[in-house]
């Protein structure tokens, strides 16, 4: 069936450093890919999104690339701040549900 | 527009008691689904509905889980009776269209004792 994997966690950076958060998906067709936040005592929030081949989803300084290739949806950001600190989850959607990867848990240093 | 609206924010209750989780989606949504977040297990799906009708409930663990949408701007999701190992954030979520990204809320944090 349908799934995504994310590296594992926690990840620990220091401010300013180039983040990069890796997730691989496997699926039929070509689904709509997201990168969802939750930070602490919050519920997910959607973070981007790409719906086909060679898009690129983007906000808040954050950028991901859909790579029918090498099926993988990394997520990067040039320049990550104190703030950034919380956890990331890779997603697709298979018809009315969306399949979540296990998160990646994000600690910023200042 | 306000968001996925869930109470209680917080419960604890002691085990063998009746657990009552609500939500009320964004107007104008009308798929709903209900997740367990744990450590252990991350972010499950538990059951989902589109127009009010349960479409898939089978991440729901045991028949001590139930949930129901009445209407289209509320649903429960029930434990009866409740085990310390139900203790986790439940969320709600709902969205507009078939393959849209869904809009949660902020959980119930729910500790059985």
């Amino acid at each position: 069936g349908d799934s995504v994997t994310q590296m594992e966690g926690p990840v620990t950076l220091s401010e300013e450093a180039f983040l990069t958060i890796n997730c691989t998906y496997t699926a039929t067709g070509y689904p709509s890919l997201f990168w969802y936040v939750q930070y602490p005592g919050e519920g997910l929030q959607l973070l981007l999104k790409a719906t086909k081949a060679d898009d690129k989803g983007s906000n808040k300084g954050f950028e991901a690339t859909y790579r029918k290739e090498t099926t993988s949806f990394h997520l990067e950001k040039g320049s990550v701040q104190v703030s950034d600190s919380a956890v990331y989850f890779c997603a697709l959607n298979r018809d009315d549900k969306i399949i979540f990867g296990k998160g990646t848990r994000l600690h910023i240093l200042p | 527009d306000a968001g996925v609206i869930q109470s209680p924010r917080h419960e604890v209750t002691e085990m063998g008691q009746e657990v009552t989780l609500r939500c009320k989606p964004i107007s104008g949504h009308n798929s709903l689904f209900w997740y367990r977040q744990t450590m252990m297990r991350g972010l499950e799906l538990l059951i989902y509905f589109n127009n009010n009708v349960p479409i898939d409930d089978s991440g729901m663990p045991e028949d001590r889980f139930s949930a129901k949408m009445p209407n289209a701007s509320f649903s429960t999701l029930k434990i009866q009776p409740s085990e310390p190992r139900d203790s986790a954030v439940y969320f709600c979520a709902s969205t507009k269209n078939r393959g849209q990204p869904q809009h949660f809320g902020d959980g119930t944090r729910l500790s059985i004792l």
